[in-house]
């Protein structure tokens, strides 16, 4: 079993629409988690730390459930810019030692 | 240009042959890591660098594979005897102490192995 898997998608929606990302994770003593965002032929980035209590950037909702083990994003008012690959990520040790899922891919269509 | 700095950027080469691939951090992040990704998947975990220290090897990484940071600066990965299953983007990332899930990845080395 992968440690982190998520649904491969692609998720194809039209602009404004809100669509929701989740992935599960397999080690319970995973401390943080983070969502990724990777655009065609270009590296990773950061989009937003995920916390127990969700938090929101802007459009963007993250979601933890450490009993599930379960990492959620929600974007709403999908734009066209937001076309792109979704990491969901753990980190598995004490240094930044990121763990990614495959990724789950959006096309926003107009 | 500040950020992470890799090269060569494409990299073709014959099965059977080594080759090196240099990774340039930023310059004031003590953490250094390699990570391979193929097409469809997430990047997967090689290797880590504290400074001049290589503190964890992935399982993935065969004997064929070796990181070096010899002064805690830059860094190279070089793979002997490459093979097929070695094509892949190489990525490498930097990061500054602690634990905020930030890493800065370079534009990736892509190796085709014929």
């Amino acid at each position: 079993r992968k440690e982190v898997e998520q649904d491969p998608g692609p998720f194809n929606v039209p602009e404004g629409a809100t669509v929701a990302f989740n992935c599960t994770y397999s080690n319970s003593a995973s401390q943080s988690f983070f969502w990724y965002r990777q655009d065609c032929r270009k590296e990773p980035k950061l989009l937003m730390s995920v916390y127990s209590s969700g938090n929101e950037d802007g459009r963007f909702t993250a979601q933890l459930n450490r009993a599930s083990q379960y990492i959620s994003l929600l974007i709403r008012d999908s734009k066209l810019s937001d076309s792109a690959t979704y990491l969901c990520v753990v980190n598995a040790g004490g240094y930044n030692k990121l763990i990614f899922g495959a990724g789950t891919r959006l096309a926003v269509h107009p | 240009d500040t950020g992470v700095s890799q090269n060569p950027r494409h990299k073709i080469t014959k099965r059977g042959q080594n080759v090196t691939f240099r990774c340039d951090p930023i310059s004031e992040h003590n953490r250094l890591y390699w990570y391979r990704q193929t097409l469809g998947q997430g990047p997967e975990f090689l290797t880590y660098f504290q400074n001049e220290a290589q503190l964890e090897k992935s399982r993935l990484l065969s004997d064929r594979f070796s990181a070096e940071r010899p002064k805690g600066s830059f860094s190279t990965l070089e793979i002997q005897r490459t093979e097929q299953g070695d094509s892949a983007m190489y990525l490498c990332a930097s990061s500054s102490t602690g634990d905020t899930g930030e890493l800065f990845f370079g534009e990736g080395s892509r190796l085709t192995v014929l």
